[in-house]
C-alpha cells in the first residue's frame, strides 16, 4: 500500500522559513511527479505546487511562487517543500500527494499523506 | 480570474441521487482538461474518487460516476449513504494559471 509521511511542520514566525517533508514508500517514487497541496482551517483545498518524476519541471500556485521551493531526492524517496518569508496566510495544513499515472501530470491525485500543520503566527 | 466553481452545500435523503457542479471556463474544462474528484471526510486527508472526467480507482463504488459537457463536470452519486457525507471537491489543470485549481468545495448532507 502507497505510503507518504509528511514531516517538518510547525509554528514559525511571519518572516521566517521552514522545510517539509515527504517521505515515500510502497511504490516506485522516482516514476511520479509529486505535488503539494494545502488546506488552511476549515477552508478548502489550494494546490501550491508540482514537481515531474525526474525534478526538471515544476510549477507553482502565484501565491507561493518566489517564495516556496519543491524539490526531490528520488534515491532517498523524498518530496521537499522549502517555505521562505513565511506569511500568516501561509497557515495551514500541508499535503503531499502522488500522481494517479506515471511519469504523466495533471493525471488526479491518487494517494494523499495524512498532513503536516504549519502555523505561522507572532 | 480562473476559478471552478461548486454549490457550496447539496443534500439528499438516504437511496437518492444527487449531483455536484463544478463550473470552469475556457482555460480549465472548456478546454477539454482532465476533471478530477475528491471526497474529504472530516480530519482526513483527500481521497480521490474520480480522475480522468469518469474513471473510479479500484475500489471506488460504482455509486460514484462523473461527467464532463463543455465548460462544465459533474459528480453524482446515487444510492446515497450515511457514509457519503463529506466535502467534495473538484480539480482541473488552468492553461492561464499554469498550474492546478481545486473548486471551492461541496458539503453533502445525507438528511
Amino acid at each position: 500500500q502507497v505510503h507518504l509521511v509528511e514531516s517538518g511542520g510547525g509554528v514559525v514566525l511571519p518572516g521566517r522559513s521552514l522545510r517539509l517533508s515527504c517521505a515515500a514508500s510502497q511504490f516506485s517514487f522516482g516514476s511520479y511527479a509529486m505535488h503539494w497541496v494545502r488546506q488552511a482551517p476549515g477552508k478548502g483545498l489550494e494546490w501550491v505546487t508540482l514537481i515531474s518524476y525526474d525534478g526538471s519541471n515544476k510549477y507553482y500556485a502565484d501565491s507561493v511562487r518566489g517564495r516556496f521551493t519543491v524539490s526531490r531526492d528520488n534515491s532517498k524517496n523524498t518530496l521537499y517543500l522549502q517555505m521562505n518569508s513565511l506569511r500568516v496566510e501561509d497557515t495551514a495544513v500541508y499535503f503531499c500527494a502522488k500522481e494517479v499515472v506515471g511519469y504523466d501530470v495533471w493525471s488526479g491525485l491518487s494517494y494523499w499523506g495524512q498532513g503536516a500543520l504549519v502555523t505561522v503566527s507572532s | 480570474q480562473s476559478v471552478l466553481t461548486q454549490p457550496p452545500s447539496v443534500s439528499g435523503a438516504p437511496g437518492q441521487r444527487v449531483t455536484i457542479s463544478c463550473t470552469g471556463s475556457s482555460s480549465n474544462i472548456g478546454a477539454g482538461y482532465d476533471v478530477h474528484w475528491y471526497q474529504q471526510l472530516p480530519g482526513t486527508a483527500p481521497k480521490l474518487l474520480i480522475y480522468g472526467h469518469n474513471k473510479r480507482p479500484s475500489g471506488v463504488p460504482d455509486r460514484f460516476s462523473g461527467s464532463w459537457s463543455g465548460t462544465s463536470a459533474s459528480l453524482a452519486i446515487t444510492g446515497l449513504q450515511a457514509e457519503d457525507e463529506a466535502d467534495y471537491y473538484c480539480q482541473s489543470y488552468d492553461s492561464s494559471l499554469r498550474g492546478s485549481l481545486f473548486g471551492g468545495g461541496t458539503k453533502l448532507t445525507v438528511l
